[in-house]
């Protein structure tokens, strides 16, 4: 099921660096999130967007911004990374047809800064 | 801030013995979610619990909304090592719906 798609799947960069990555999805939803995976922390919200004008803030939004190109596409890119910005990153997706709340998940982004 | 608390962090169970993950709201919810996490895999949609006292079946899986709405179980009887992974329960923050925080999660392993 590739209804959400993350690119880069992996990624390994260096403190400072600027990162995008990028979530795409066919399933026609006006909402979308990304999450962050840390072991023992479970998924936090970074940021969310119910429609393309609409952008706000989640949990742990700092050091993160966000793009929301389309209705399919939504970006989050770090703009100077750091080591503690290492974790696994989710986009999501929800809303109708399926059922406003259930969100829909991508293969997840891992990110590695040294 | 609101919070969603899951205890075991982590459990590990002989295969067929049973299991049971409890999740804690700091507020009250209007519904809760469970997702189940394959090892290397992404979060996917179980169930949504809405109403006070709702237990839902999903073949070995029971669900359960507390009556305050402020705490959940997810309780899996005669686990398989297809049951393996990480659950995690969800449920709507303070300031509305569709955005939703999630618990910690509960790392299940099936020894078989």
């Amino acid at each position: 099921d590739a209804d959400v798609t993350q690119t880069p799947r992996n990624r390994i960069t260096k403190t400072g660096k600027r990162i995008m990555l990028e979530c795409s999805q066919t399933k026609g939803h006006d909402r979308m999130y990304w999450y962050r995976q840390d072991p023992g922390l479970g998924l936090r919200l970074i940021y969310y967007s119910f429609d393309v004008k609409d952008i706000n803030k989640g949990e742990i939004s700092d050091g993160y911004s966000v793009s929301r190109q389309a209705q399919a596409k939504f970006s989050l890119s770090l703009e100077s990374a750091i080591p503690n910005q290492t974790a696994l990153y989710f986009c999501a997706t929800s809303g109708s047809p399926e059922g406003a709340d259930t969100q829909y998940f991508g293969p997840g982004t891992r990110l590695t800064v040294l | 801030g609101q919070q969603v608390m899951q205890i075991p962090q982590y459990q590990h169970v002989q295969e067929g013995e049973d299991f049971t993950t409890y999740c804690n709201s700091s507020t009250t919810l209007s519904n809760i979610q469970w997702y189940k996490q394959r090892p290397g895999g992404h979060p996917v949609f179980l169930i949504q619990l809405v109403k006070s006292g709702e237990v839902k079946k999903q073949k070995r899986l029971t669900f359960q909304f507390g009556e305050a709405k402020k705490n959940s179980s997810l309780h899996i009887t005669a686990t398989q090592t297809t049951d393996v992974g990480t659950y995690f329960c969800a449920g709507p923050g303070a300031s509305g719906t569709y955005k939703y925080i999630f618990g910690t999660g509960t790392r299940l392993k099936v020894l078989a």
